[in-house]
This record gives C-alpha cells, sequence and structure tokens, in this order.
C-alpha cells in the first residue's frame, strides 16, 4: 500500500482480554518500530525490528507485551491480560534504515474498560 | 536521564502572527533531532531532521534550527491549516532507531 496501514483503527475491551494489533509497513521498508502514546503526550517508544529480529525491545513496559514480525513484514502487538492503564493510542511506523525519518500509520486507538 | 521538554504546551496566534517553538534536550550523544506535525487523530508527520549545532532547515513557513542543548521552530506568518501539535523528538548514538519525543505543543491559528 501507499502507506503504513494500522488495525483495527479502534478497539474496546474488557479488562483481562488478550488484544492483538496490527501493523503493515511501507512495501521494502527493513526497520519497523512500535510507539504507545497517551492523550495530551508524545509518543513513547516499544519496540523496533530491523527485519525479522527485535533490534531493541527497551520500551516494553512489562511482559504483557511481546511483538513479532515473523516475515520481516507485516508486525503484530500482542497484549495479554489487558488493564486499564493500557489504553492509548498505538503506533507503528516504517523505515528504510534505522532513521529519526519515520512513516507512521493513524494509529490503533485501544480503550480498555 | 535522556529528557525532551517542549514549551510551551499550547500556542494561539492569530493568522499572520509569527512565533517561535522550543524543544530543549538533555542528552548523550545526540544523532539527529527531528520535528514532526501531527493533526488530530492521525499519525506523526515528518517535517525536518537537524544533525549539529547551527544547521537550520526551511519549508514553506516553517524553519528549524538547532544548537547544543535546544532546537526552534519558527513559524512566520502562519495561517489557520498551521494548526496542529508539533513534536520534537531526539535520537542517541546509543540507541539507533529510537526517538525519544516532547509532549508537543498544540498551535492554534485564529482567522
Amino acid at each position: 500500500g501507499a502507506g503504513v496501514s494500522q488495525t483495527p483503527s479502534n478497539k474496546v475491551t474488557e479488562k483481562g482480554k488478550y488484544v492483538e494489533l496490527r501493523c503493515d509497513p511501507i512495501s521494502g521498508h527493513t526497520a519497523l518500530y512500535w510507539y504507545r502514546q497517551s492523550l495530551g503526550q508524545g509518543p513513547e517508544f516499544l519496540i523496533y525490528f530491523q527485519g525479522t529480529g527485535a533490534a531493541d525491545d527497551s520500551g516494553l513496559p512489562n511482559d504483557r507485551f511481546f511483538a513479532v514480525r515473523p516475515e520481516g513484514s507485516v508486525s503484530t502487538l500482542k497484549i495479554q491480560r489487558t488493564e486499564r492503564g493500557d489504553s492509548a493510542v498505538y503506533l507503528c511506523a516504517s523505515s528504510f534504515i534505522p532513521t529519526g525519518e519515520l512513516f507512521f500509520g493513524e494509529g490503533s486507538r485501544l480503550t480498555v474498560l | 536521564e535522556d529528557q525532551v521538554t517542549q514549551s510551551p504546551e499550547a500556542l494561539r496566534l492569530q493568522e499572520g502572527e509569527s512565533s517561535s517553538l522550543n524543544c530543549s534536550y538533555t542528552v548523550s550523544g545526540l544523532r539527529g533531532l527531528f520535528w514532526y506535525r501531527q493533526d488530530p487523530g492521525k499519525g506523526p508527520e515528518f517535517l525536518f531532521t537537524l544533525y549539529s549545532a547551527g544547521e537550520e532547515k526551511e519549508k514553506e513557513r516553517l524553519k528549524a534550527t538547532l544548537t547544543k542543548k535546544e532546537s526552534f521552530l519558527h513559524i512566520t506568518a502562519p495561517k489557520p491549516e498551521d494548526s496542529a501539535t508539533y513534536l520534537c523528538a531526539v535520537q542517541f548514538s546509543s540507541n539507533t532507531g529510537k526517538l525519544i519525543f516532547g509532549q508537543g505543543t498544540t498551535l492554534q491559528v485564529k482567522p
């Protein structure tokens, strides 16, 4: 596609449920990033993939969060046992090389009731 | 701890009224400083990259500058369509691919 695609655009779930968020990066981009943005705040780094491997996962808040990118393209962010504090917009971005010039998707808004 | 702070948090301007947004940072080993624009309900959109003190970049009514401890985004004769949240982010030499964002400045330009 022309840009970074994220699905779903909105997800409402109950506390304790499992959630998957999907990101389809720009074709040919080897670097993929997940960020989380709370209301009124800047994006917060979660994880960075170079190809299939997680090159930096230092931003994942705890072991309930996990991300994969098995074929070096589409990535899935997985959140287990969701908590109300997980409510935020989850942004995915991609780039040709590891750089600060990122192309962001429109985000997946997660609401945990 | 590496930090990025933007000021002001919010700014209201009349159309044509020039102003500047500030981004200050405390880092060890700056690799690059980036400015993004974010419209409501959208992801951030890349504007500029600055790599070294003294560097300047321009695009239409926007000009970004960089010193050793801060960056400015100057907006000349703004129009209502410039209304958005402007985000500053830094990349550190020890963290390739990872950006630290400031909290943003929300700009409203009234006609």
